[in-house]
């Protein structure tokens, strides 16, 4: 069964430093795969997705991922992080029959501190 | 900009009331989704529908019935409210019946059960 996994819940990252987010997939065919980031009482807003071609993504607010083939992984990576970075993260993984379906990941929080 | 509005921010009610969560999307997308948010679970699938009077069951179907007579409105409907539907609601649609478009969410409405 297709799944997805953030093994971190919570990350706490000072202000200026690079952060990294982890997110491990599990899906026989090709992943189309998202980043969403959830501000506080908010809903979730697409940070950048993966379809094919450059397996290095840019979205937006300075982040980027990198899809990972051999290791089953879509990092989030962010070289300097601002104080308003500081959300939930959610991983997802489509392109599941033809439906449109996303599945999620359990969500990161990130805090990041002054 | 897409725009997906659901009735409620906050929404309390009792046990056994029969509950509608209500959702609207602006931008004439096919595809929309009820997820369900609880800490430490990410978002898990409820219901979803790819037409005016079609729906398939998601991942928790149990307890909850959907309505889409119209193509922008989607709505959730808990037959007999119970405790452990106290939640996080989030609705969202999409362009397209298949392919990799991304999902556009609602705020979302929080739901408490007593």
């Amino acid at each position: 069964a297709q799944s997805v996994t953030q093994p971190d819940i919570h990350i706490t990252v000072s202000e200026g430093a690079s952060l990294e987010l982890r997110c491990n997939y599990s899906y026989g065919a090709t992943p189309y795969l998202f980043w969403y980031v959830q501000s506080p009482g908010q809903g979730l807003q697409l940070l950048l997705k993966y379809f094919s071609g450059d397996t290095l993504v840019q979205g937006i607010k300075g982040f980027e991922a990198e899809f990972k083939r051999s290791q089953s992984s879509f990092n989030l990576r962010k070289p300097s992080v601002h104080w308003s970075d500081a959300a939930e993260y959610f991983c997802a993984v489509g392109g599941i029959s033809n439906t449109g379906k996303l599945i999620f990941g359990q969500g990161t929080t990130l805090q990041v501190k002054p | 900009d897409v725009k997906v509005t659901q009735s409620s921010r906050y929404l309390v009610k009792r046990t056994g009331e029969k509950v509608f969560l209500e959702c609207v999307q602006d931008m004439d997308h096919e595809n929309m989704f009820w997820y369900r948010q609880d800490p430490g679970l990410g978002l898990r699938l409820i219901y979803f529908s790819y037409d005016v009077k079609m729906k398939e069951k998601g991942d928790i179907p149990e307890g909850y019935s959907v309505s889409r007579e119209k193509k922008e409105r989607f709505s959730l409907i808990l037959e007999s409210a119970s405790t452990n539907q106290t939640s996080m609601y989030l609705c969202a649609s999409r362009w397209g019946l298949a392919g990799v478009s991304e999902q556009y969410f609602g705020p979302g409405t929080r739901l408490t059960v007593t």
